[in-house]
Protein backbone atom coordinates (compact mmCIF):
# COMPACT_ATOMS: atom_id res chain seq x y z
CA UNK A 1 0.00 0.00 0.00
CA UNK A 2 1.02 3.81 -0.60
CA UNK A 3 3.46 4.96 2.31
CA UNK A 4 4.13 8.50 3.30
CA UNK A 5 7.05 9.40 5.73
CA UNK A 6 7.48 12.38 7.48
CA UNK A 7 10.91 13.52 9.22
CA UNK A 8 11.28 14.23 12.03
CA UNK A 9 8.57 12.83 14.04
CA UNK A 10 9.58 15.04 17.36
CA UNK A 11 11.87 18.46 17.11
CA UNK A 12 12.62 20.78 19.58
CA UNK A 13 14.02 24.16 18.43
CA UNK A 14 15.42 27.33 20.15
CA UNK A 15 12.95 30.88 19.30
CA UNK A 16 14.38 32.22 16.14
CA UNK A 17 15.99 28.83 14.60
CA UNK A 18 14.79 27.63 11.14
CA UNK A 19 13.12 23.94 11.25
CA UNK A 20 12.82 21.90 8.11
CA UNK A 21 10.41 19.01 7.87
CA UNK A 22 10.29 16.36 5.26
CA UNK A 23 7.40 14.37 3.72
CA UNK A 24 8.17 11.78 1.56
CA UNK A 25 6.45 9.24 -0.24
CA UNK A 26 8.08 5.94 -0.09
CA UNK A 27 6.26 3.91 -2.92
CA UNK A 28 4.35 6.04 -5.28
CA UNK A 29 4.70 9.54 -7.06
CA UNK A 30 3.40 12.09 -5.44
CA UNK A 31 2.30 15.49 -7.67
CA UNK A 32 0.68 16.86 -5.24
CA UNK A 33 1.52 17.44 -1.34
CA UNK A 34 -0.82 19.01 0.91
CA UNK A 35 0.23 20.46 5.00
CA UNK A 36 -1.76 20.22 7.44
CA UNK A 37 -1.45 22.12 10.93
CA UNK A 38 -3.07 20.56 14.35
CA UNK A 39 -3.39 22.76 17.30
CA UNK A 40 -4.14 20.63 20.54
CA UNK A 41 -7.62 19.17 21.09
CA UNK A 42 -8.45 20.99 17.47
CA UNK A 43 -9.06 19.79 13.90
CA UNK A 44 -6.57 20.15 10.80
CA UNK A 45 -5.85 23.16 9.59
CA UNK A 46 -4.99 22.93 5.75
CA UNK A 47 -1.84 25.44 5.28
CA UNK A 48 -1.30 24.79 1.66
CA UNK A 49 -0.82 22.80 -1.35
CA UNK A 50 2.48 21.64 -2.26
CA UNK A 51 2.13 21.19 -6.21
CA UNK A 52 6.09 19.23 -7.38
CA UNK A 53 8.00 21.82 -9.83
CA UNK A 54 5.58 25.05 -8.74
CA UNK A 55 5.16 27.33 -6.37
CA UNK A 56 2.82 26.37 -3.18
CA UNK A 57 -0.47 27.38 -2.94
CA UNK A 58 -1.16 29.27 0.54
CA UNK A 59 -4.84 28.92 2.25
CA UNK A 60 -5.54 32.54 3.62
CA UNK A 61 -4.00 33.72 6.62
CA UNK A 62 -1.10 31.66 6.31
CA UNK A 63 2.59 33.12 6.05
CA UNK A 64 4.39 32.33 2.94
CA UNK A 65 7.59 33.70 4.35
CA UNK A 66 7.09 32.05 7.56
CA UNK A 67 6.34 28.66 6.40
CA UNK A 68 8.33 27.82 2.96
CA UNK A 69 7.33 25.04 1.13
CA UNK A 70 9.74 23.30 -1.32
CA UNK A 71 8.55 20.30 -3.54
CA UNK A 72 11.62 19.43 -6.00
CA UNK A 73 10.91 16.28 -6.76
CA UNK A 74 7.87 13.87 -7.50
CA UNK A 75 8.51 11.94 -3.83
CA UNK A 76 9.59 15.05 -1.50
CA UNK A 77 8.43 18.19 -0.22
CA UNK A 78 9.53 19.78 2.93
CA UNK A 79 8.02 22.50 5.11
CA UNK A 80 10.68 25.00 6.45
CA UNK A 81 9.62 27.01 9.61
CA UNK A 82 11.53 29.78 9.40
CA UNK A 83 12.59 31.83 12.69
CA UNK A 84 10.38 29.83 14.42
CA UNK A 85 8.71 31.24 17.48
CA UNK A 86 6.86 29.21 20.47
CA UNK A 87 3.58 30.08 18.94
CA UNK A 88 4.44 27.84 15.69
CA UNK A 89 4.38 24.86 18.48
CA UNK A 90 2.68 22.53 16.59
CA UNK A 91 1.29 19.39 15.22
CA UNK A 92 2.32 19.31 11.56
CA UNK A 93 1.09 16.66 8.95
CA UNK A 94 1.33 16.16 5.84
CA UNK A 95 -0.65 14.32 3.14
CA UNK A 96 -0.06 13.51 -0.55
CA UNK A 97 -1.90 12.70 -3.60
CA UNK A 98 -1.52 9.48 -5.78
CA UNK A 99 -1.50 10.11 -9.39
CA UNK A 100 -4.32 7.95 -10.68
CA UNK A 101 -6.02 7.10 -7.76
CA UNK A 102 -9.49 6.84 -8.31
CA UNK A 103 -12.50 8.58 -6.01
CA UNK A 104 -11.74 9.00 -2.62
CA UNK A 105 -9.06 6.62 -1.77
CA UNK A 106 -6.63 9.20 -3.22
CA UNK A 107 -4.52 10.59 0.05
CA UNK A 108 -2.10 8.50 2.30
CA UNK A 109 -0.95 10.84 5.63
CA UNK A 110 2.15 10.94 6.74
CA UNK A 111 2.30 10.19 10.90
CA UNK A 112 3.03 13.84 12.02
CA UNK A 113 6.08 16.15 13.00
CA UNK A 114 5.26 17.65 16.80
CA UNK A 115 7.14 20.85 16.82
CA UNK A 116 8.49 22.41 20.31
CA UNK A 117 9.73 25.78 20.29
CA UNK A 118 11.22 26.95 23.51
CA UNK B 1 -17.16 29.00 3.20
CA UNK B 2 -16.57 25.18 3.87
CA UNK B 3 -17.80 24.05 7.61
CA UNK B 4 -17.35 20.77 9.02
CA UNK B 5 -18.78 20.54 12.67
CA UNK B 6 -18.66 17.53 15.15
CA UNK B 7 -19.71 17.01 18.71
CA UNK B 8 -16.09 16.92 20.77
CA UNK B 9 -16.55 13.63 23.15
CA UNK B 10 -17.86 10.68 23.16
CA UNK B 11 -18.03 7.70 25.83
CA UNK B 12 -18.92 4.30 25.62
CA UNK B 13 -18.68 1.28 27.29
CA UNK B 14 -17.00 -1.77 25.73
CA UNK B 15 -19.32 -3.94 23.37
CA UNK B 16 -21.87 -0.96 23.21
CA UNK B 17 -22.05 0.83 19.95
CA UNK B 18 -20.68 4.14 19.27
CA UNK B 19 -21.97 7.06 17.10
CA UNK B 20 -20.53 9.84 16.03
CA UNK B 21 -21.93 12.33 14.08
CA UNK B 22 -21.08 15.63 12.05
CA UNK B 23 -22.95 18.07 9.80
CA UNK B 24 -21.11 19.88 6.98
CA UNK B 25 -22.18 22.84 5.03
CA UNK B 26 -21.04 22.63 1.14
CA UNK B 27 -23.43 20.90 -0.71
CA UNK B 28 -21.44 20.33 -3.80
CA UNK B 29 -19.10 17.60 -1.44
CA UNK B 30 -17.91 14.65 -3.96
CA UNK B 31 -16.71 12.42 -0.79
CA UNK B 32 -17.47 12.48 2.82
CA UNK B 33 -14.58 10.61 4.80
CA UNK B 34 -14.02 9.05 8.62
CA UNK B 35 -10.33 9.00 9.27
CA UNK B 36 -8.87 8.24 13.15
CA UNK B 37 -6.55 9.83 14.70
CA UNK B 38 -4.53 7.84 18.07
CA UNK B 39 -2.34 9.99 19.95
CA UNK B 40 1.14 11.29 19.00
CA UNK B 41 -0.23 9.60 15.51
CA UNK B 42 -1.11 10.97 11.72
CA UNK B 43 -4.72 10.10 10.40
CA UNK B 44 -5.63 6.67 9.55
CA UNK B 45 -8.83 6.46 7.07
CA UNK B 46 -11.42 4.64 8.02
CA UNK B 47 -14.03 4.62 5.59
CA UNK B 48 -15.82 7.11 3.01
CA UNK B 49 -18.65 7.37 1.30
CA UNK B 50 -19.77 8.94 -2.21
CA UNK B 51 -22.05 11.74 -2.04
CA UNK B 52 -24.96 9.78 -3.70
CA UNK B 53 -24.68 7.00 -1.45
CA UNK B 54 -27.08 6.37 1.85
CA UNK B 55 -25.23 4.21 3.85
CA UNK B 56 -21.89 2.05 3.16
CA UNK B 57 -21.08 -0.77 5.72
CA UNK B 58 -17.61 -2.22 6.23
CA UNK B 59 -17.41 -4.76 8.91
CA UNK B 60 -18.04 -2.85 12.13
CA UNK B 61 -18.28 0.36 10.59
CA UNK B 62 -21.62 1.83 9.19
CA UNK B 63 -21.54 5.45 7.44
CA UNK B 64 -25.51 6.75 6.83
CA UNK B 65 -24.94 10.08 4.79
CA UNK B 66 -28.32 12.81 5.01
CA UNK B 67 -27.59 14.84 2.13
CA UNK B 68 -30.64 17.35 2.56
CA UNK B 69 -29.78 18.07 6.49
CA UNK B 70 -25.98 17.35 5.35
CA UNK B 71 -25.25 15.08 8.07
CA UNK B 72 -22.92 12.35 8.30
CA UNK B 73 -22.47 9.33 11.05
CA UNK B 74 -20.17 6.51 11.68
CA UNK B 75 -21.68 3.82 13.75
CA UNK B 76 -18.79 1.11 15.11
CA UNK B 77 -20.71 -1.92 16.41
CA UNK B 78 -19.65 -3.72 19.33
CA UNK B 79 -16.83 -1.00 20.42
CA UNK B 80 -13.42 -1.66 21.28
CA UNK B 81 -10.90 -0.51 23.80
CA UNK B 82 -8.70 -0.44 20.86
CA UNK B 83 -11.69 1.97 19.30
CA UNK B 84 -10.62 4.66 21.62
CA UNK B 85 -9.16 8.05 19.74
CA UNK B 86 -10.45 10.94 17.91
CA UNK B 87 -12.23 10.22 14.80
CA UNK B 88 -12.45 13.07 12.19
CA UNK B 89 -15.03 13.43 9.86
CA UNK B 90 -13.74 15.50 6.33
CA UNK B 91 -15.52 16.66 3.14
CA UNK B 92 -13.84 16.30 0.19
CA UNK B 93 -14.54 19.22 -2.45
CA UNK B 94 -16.15 18.79 -6.09
CA UNK B 95 -12.65 20.64 -7.68
CA UNK B 96 -9.90 18.94 -8.65
CA UNK B 97 -8.08 20.64 -5.71
CA UNK B 98 -8.74 17.16 -3.45
CA UNK B 99 -8.67 19.25 -0.50
CA UNK B 100 -10.01 17.89 2.43
CA UNK B 101 -11.66 20.08 5.37
CA UNK B 102 -11.87 18.40 8.80
CA UNK B 103 -14.20 18.72 11.24
CA UNK B 104 -13.00 19.29 14.92
CA UNK B 105 -12.52 15.91 15.74
CA UNK B 106 -15.02 13.54 18.50
CA UNK B 107 -13.11 12.10 21.17
CA UNK B 108 -14.06 8.84 21.77
CA UNK B 109 -13.23 7.21 25.12
CA UNK B 110 -14.37 3.05 25.32
CA UNK B 111 -14.70 2.60 29.30
CA UNK B 112 -13.92 -1.38 29.81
Amino acid sequence: GAVVSQHPSRVICKSGTSVKIECRSLDFQATTMFWYRQFPKKSLMLMATSNEGSKATYEQGVEKDKFLINHASLTLSTLTVTSAHPEDSSFYICSARRPGGSGANVLTFGAGSRLTVL
Amino acid sequence: GEDVEQSLFLSVREGDSSVINCTYTDSSSTYLYWYKQEPGAGLQLLTYIFSNMDMKQDQRLTVLLNKKDKHLSLRIADTQTGDSAIYFCAEGLMDSSYKLIFGSGTRLLVRP
